[in-house]
């Protein structure tokens, strides 16, 4: 199975921040890469597919870049709706896996 | 409007068994393969089985396989999981998602709300 680490577990932000989020695959994944916000009690949101693709309606602030092993989920000015966790997933082999997730929390 | 609409959760005791299912709208049902994902309290999202959109390839995670089985109705626009012999860890959030081709190698753009399944005696 191939294995998802993102960094940081947790990441401490003010409004206004750039915030980067790392996701490591154990083995070359090509672009099978999504990134998804999730906020408590939510379903997941597709934010990028295909590694750096913004999915439709999703604010331009929202990049994603990587290609491999090594992927980055980029806010580029942290706004009060993103505080949430954000989950990475590949979806070049199965099973289908998810990073451990990196939640985004107020400083 | 694309609507995912999981039923079917509940308490249920180990080694018995329960039926999800997940009401599709808003799409052409048939064009596009579907997923479970599941989410224990308090951790991340898991991946559990997906199915093209002719039913004809499916896969499941290996803490699975054997004791869940995954299908859809075309007629019924419905996604459905046959949860059997389950154990205290299939315990969480079982979520449908819908993914961007027909195929099952994409991204899934669109999720339900949930329904919470608690394996307990």
């Amino acid at each position: 199975d191939i294995q998802m680490t993102q960094s940081p577990s947790t990441l401490s932000a003010s409004v206004g921040d750039r915030v980067t989020i790392t996701c490591r695959a154990s083995q070359s994944i090509s672009s099978w890469l999504a990134w998804y916000q999730q906020k408590p009690g939510k379903a997941p949101k597709l934010l990028i597919y295909k590694a750096s693709s913004l999915e439709s309606g999703v604010p331009s602030r929202f990049s994603g870049s990587g290609s491999g092993t090594e992927f980055t989920l980029t806010i580029s000015s942290l706004q009060p709706d993103d505080f949430a966790t954000y989950y990475c997933q590949q979806y070049n082999s199965y099973p289908r896996t998810f990073g451990q997730g990196t939640k985004v929390e107020v400083k | 409007e694309v609507q995912l609409l999981e039923s079917g959760g509940g308490l249920v005791q180990p080694g018995g068994s329960l039926r999800l299912s997940c009401a599709a709208s808003g799409f052409t049902f048939t064009s596009y393969s579907m997923c479970w994902v599941r989410q224990a309290p308090g951790k991340g999202l898991e991946w559990v089985s997906g199915i093209s959109g002719n039913g004809g390839t499916i896969y499941y995670a290996d803490s699975v396989k054997a004791r869940f089985t995954i299908s859809r109705d075309s007629s019924k626009n419905t996604l459905y999981l046959q949860m059997n012999s389950l154990r205290a860890e299939d315990t969480a959030v079982y979520y449908c998602a819908k993914g961007t081709t027909v195929t099952t190698g994409s991204a899934f753009d669109m999720w339900g709300q949930g329904t919470m399944v608690t394996v307990s005696s």
